[in-house]
């Protein structure tokens, strides 16, 4: 149980274009779920914190604009990335926190598979 | 802010044997909790471990386990047995609230 599906694996987008991302949970509702960006071999950073029904909070330093995210049902929430450019080439993953597990952060967090953007 | 440091951005262990990765945190909360994940090269976080900071004993994890020193603000992991499985990237992490503050990671390989 408690699998969260993330789509695309991976997309390849001309600069100037938007791409949106997909993150989906399966088997359970998700309250809240996570954006996190990780360039290669390094750590994954928090984007924002999205809940359903309620604007994104987005970390410091992270464009709202730019990365749109909407949350409108309990199992999915999408990111979109507007007028992509090169720089925005990251690995992008998702995580979900079930509605009936609670808030707390010792609440398991469920990761999707991530998306690979590559801006051309 | 939080932040939590891996001094070890590389860690090599013969299968079979012992190694331990290092976690130091810095935060002025006391009710904390503290995890290690693991990323193997299909990039899928996997968790491995967790802590209560309230709690005093160390948890484990079958070969997993850690050395949780409060005072310290360490969380070391330690893994058993090593198998090739076991390589990939251990990402230690700190939550409070809501949100979830990872290490720069620690790419582990295990030597046949």
């Amino acid at each position: 149980g408690a699998v969260v599906s993330q789509h695309p694996s991976w997309v390849i987008c001309k600069s100037g274009t938007s791409v949106k991302i997909e993150c989906r949970s399966l088997d359970f509702q998700a309250t809240t779920m996570f954006w996190y960006r990780q360039f290669p071999k390094q750590s994954l950073m928090l984007m924002a914190t999205s809940n359903e029904g309620s604007k994104a909070t987005y970390e410091q330093g992270v464009e709202k604009d730019k990365f749109l995210i909407n949350h409108a049902s309990l199992t999915l929430s999408t990111l979109t990335v507007t007028s992509a450019h090169p720089e925005d080439s990251s690995f992008y993953i998702c995580s979900a926190r079930a509605a009936k597990s609670g808030t707390g952060p010792n609440s398991p967090l469920h990761f999707g598979n991530g998306t690979r953007l590559t801006v051309t | 802010a939080q932040t939590v440091t891996q001094s070890q951005p590389e860690m090599s262990v013969q299968e079979a044997e012992t190694v331990t990765l290092s976690c130091t945190y810095d935060t002025s909360e006391s009710d904390y909790y503290l995890f290690w994940y693991k990323q193997p090269p299909s990039r899928q976080m996997i968790l491995v471990i967790r802590q209560e900071a309230y709690k005093q004993q160390n948890a484990t994890e079958n070969r997993f386990s850690v050395n949780f020193q409060k005072a310290a603000k360490s969380f070391s992991l330690k893994i058993s047995d090593s198998q090739l499985g076991d390589a990939a990237m251990y990402f230690c992490a700190y939550a409070s609230g809501s949100r979830l503050t990872f290490g720069e990671g620690t790419q582990l390989t295990v030597n046949p």
